[in-house]
């Protein structure tokens, strides 16, 4: 069946440092999207791709990358881990426009 | 900027009650509306997708309404059991595939 997965499921990590959360979609969606989600803020957008060699910067980017060298991939990247960034991050894909999107299980990050 | 709210934060029922979940959004320029639940330490599972220019979808128990016009989405349940306790979320696209969402409200289904 086809599905979205993250790896890691959990991860600790110290300030400063450089990590990594890998997201993977089977379903050969064009569209990619990573969110966090902390109480008292719900859910927010943090980068977005249409398709490969796309990013664009959601609402809450700083300290965050990504790219797309591939349909099935986008990692995102904390290039160097502060403690706000302790969150539960999810990503998601949708086919087209105005698609249902599905979810990932979610990456637990906490920053030491 | 669009802002989803929700309301209410939390409703506890008893099991058999219908019950409705508000969300609110301050701009009517939508492409779609969609209505999820996430239990707890779990993602996030789509229930109903509306379009801009429906008023409203059903799957099985559960029926969404939308009211473009007056930013206003409604999410229906009929006969609630325990098994639907979980957080409701709403999210809106506007426009460029990303959601914007609401901080949801967790539902508390009594047996």
């Amino acid at each position: 069946d086809a599905e979205i997965t993250q790896s890691p499921r959990h991860k600790i990590t110290e300030t400063g440092r450089q990590v990594t959360l890998a997201c993977h979609q089977t379903w050969n969606h064009n569209n990619m999207f990573w969110y966090r989600q902390d109480l008292g803020h719900g859910l927010r957008l943090i980068h977005y791709s249409y398709g490969v060699q796309d990013t664009n910067k959601g609402e809450v980017s700083d300290g965050y990358s990504v790219s797309r060298s591939n349909t099935e991939d986008l990692p995102l990247t904390l290039e160097s881990a502060a403690s706000s960034q302790t969150s539960v991050y999810f990503c998601a894909s949708s086919f087209g426009e105005k698609e249902t999107q599905y979810f990932g299980p979610g990456t637990r990050l906490l920053v030491l | 900027k669009q802002e989803v709210t929700q309301i209410p934060a939390a409703l506890s029922v008893p099991e058999g009650e219908n019950l409705v979940l508000n969300c609110s959004f301050t701009d009517s320029a939508i492409y779609n509306l969609q209505w999820f639940r996430q239990d707890p330490g779990k993602g996030l599972t789509s229930l109903l997708l509306i379009q801009s220019s429906q008023r409203e979808q059903t799957s099985g128990r559960l029926n969404a309404s939308l009211d473009k016009s007056s930013g206003r989405s409604t999410l229906y349940i009929a006969a609630s059991q325990p098994g639907d306790s979980a957080t409701y979320l709403c999210a809106v696209d506007t426009g460029r595939r990303a959601l914007t969402f609401g901080s949801g409200t967790r539902l508390q289904v009594q047996p």
